[in-house]
């Protein structure tokens, strides 16, 4: 069975400062690597999706990075917001089944 | 487009009563996903829906549970008899057939007294 980790659990940064989220898998037979973002009383936005076969992904500030060998991700928000302030959830995908991690709690500071 | 729409948004009920969640995906998905999230355990698929089939409801947690898909419109997730620890946002979620990017309804939050 698949187990997704996010270290760390929550995190509280100044406004500016670069977030490092990070995230681990334990089988690294995936086809893709997805991060979401929650916001309190919402559903999942899709923010970056990564294939098995590439080693990284860019989304304006944002940027990913998966090493499937080693069983991890990483994503990078450069220059946060108040604004970034959500919880933040890796998931991998198996055939059509997406297992998630906990999530990191992320709070930027004004 | 109005994205999955879930409905009720929260429900309050007695332990033992009969709960049904609704889901509409988004027009023209065949993919419907229906997710349980906690505290505890996080957020975990229960059933899988393909062109209105049940393709795999291995996360179903007990028979107290069922999920129908009577066309590709509507979808239901029902809990008969409710108890406490059936607590939780429960997502819906739809996707296009071939694609990797799941859309998220904004969940249901049910408290089961």
């Amino acid at each position: 069975k698949q187990e997704v980790t996010q270290i760390p659990a929550a995190l509280s940064v100044p406004e500016g400062e670069n977030l490092v989220l990070n995230c681990s898998f334990t089988d690294s037979a995936i086809y893709n690597l997805q991060w979401f973002r929650q916001d309190p009383g919402k559903g999942l936005t899709s923010l970056l999706l990564i294939q098995s076969s590439q080693r990284e992904q860019t989304s304006g500030r944002l940027n990913a990075s998966l090493d499937k060998s080693s069983g991890r991700s990483t994503l990078y928000i450069a220059a946060s917001q108040p604004g970034d302030s959500a919880t933040y959830l890796c998931a991998v995908k198996g055939d059509y089944k997406l297992s998630f991690g906990a999530g990191t709690t992320v709070t930027v500071r004004a | 487009d109005a994205g999955v729409i879930q409905s009720p948004r929260h429900e309050v009920t007695e332990m033992g009563q009969e709960v049904t969640l609704r889901c509409k995906p988004i027009s023209g998905h065949n993919s419907l996903f229906w997710y349980r999230q906690t505290m505890m355990r996080g957020l975990e698929l229960l059933i899988y829906f393909n062109n209105n089939v049940p393709i795999d409801d291995s996360g179903m947690p007990e028979d107290r549970f069922s999920a129908k898909m009577p066309n590709a419109s509507f979808s239901t997730l029902k809990i008969q008899p409710s108890e406490p620890r059936d607590s939780a946002v429960y997502f819906c979620a739809s996707s296009l057939a071939g694609s990797d990017t799941q859309y998220f309804g904004p969940g249901t939050r049910l408290t089961v007294l």
